[in-house]
């Protein structure tokens, strides 16, 4: 069975632009969740959906963080503009049904912003 | 707001030496610990859960146990081997998985 796919692996951008990172969860997955992971700290959750819908997404800074969950398979995070502290590496989970059963991570893409 | 501290924060022990990792939160409330290692440039990938109700749970040469009332778990590897080297990070989930900083740990043959 696939585990969690993101595209691109790697990113390297200049500070304003945009960029987007996308993820396909694992199949039969109602509950995706995209986290930040800065270096040398645990991941921190960003947004959480429950199919299509953002049940949790107190922690993205929405002025220029935005994601979607089209149909409620895959999704997509975009960052505009990016800012320098936006370096990280943006992972992406996703879990049975709830928030309460086990996460499973892709293997994250590495933005740098230049 | 949900702390989790994870000490040591960073571990090298002879290969074949049994170890600990702790993990602490601060809110009891939990519904779930999860147990994770990470490999340098990978994702997270799953090692244990235990469910609120639980006291431990197994798996191989891990052994993962909970005390929810002191807001403690620990990971217990067996006879570490090399391939253990990664960072482990526990996640206690509430209202959502709020996970510490990680212990890297170094097994060295």
């Amino acid at each position: 069975e696939a585990g969690v796919v993101q595209s691109p692996r790697y990113k390297i951008i200049e500070k304003k632009q945009p960029v987007a990172f996308w993820c396909n969860p694992i199949s039969g997955h109602n509950t995706l969740y995209w986290y930040r992971q800065n270096l040398g700290q645990g991941p921190e959750l960003l947004i959480r959906y429950e199919n299509e819908e953002a049940v949790d997404d107190s922690q993205l800074p929405k002025d220029r963080f935005s994601a979607e969950r089209l149909k409620g398979v895959d999704s997509t995070l975009k960052i505009q503009p990016a800012e320098l502290g936006d370096s990280a590496v943006y992972l992406c989970a996703s879990s049975f049904q709830t928030l309460y059963d086990e996460q499973y991570f892709g293997p994250g893409t590495r933005l740098t912003v230049t | 707001k949900q702390e989790v501290t994870q000490i040591p924060a960073a571990l090298s022990v002879p290969e074949g030496e049994n170890l600990v990792l702790n993990c602490s939160f601060t809110d009891s409330a939990i519904y779930n610990l999860q147990w994770f290692r990470q490999d340098p440039g990978k994702g997270l990938t799953s090692l244990l859960l235990i469910q609120s109700s639980q006291r431990e749970q197994t798996s191989g040469r891990l052994n993962a146990s909970l005390d929810k009332s002191s807001g403690r778990s620990t990971l217990y590897i067996a006879a570490s081997q090399p391939g253990d080297s990664a960072t482990y990070l526990c996640g206690a989930s509430g209202s959502r998985l709020t996970f510490g900083e990680g212990t890297q740990l170094t097994v060295n043959p």
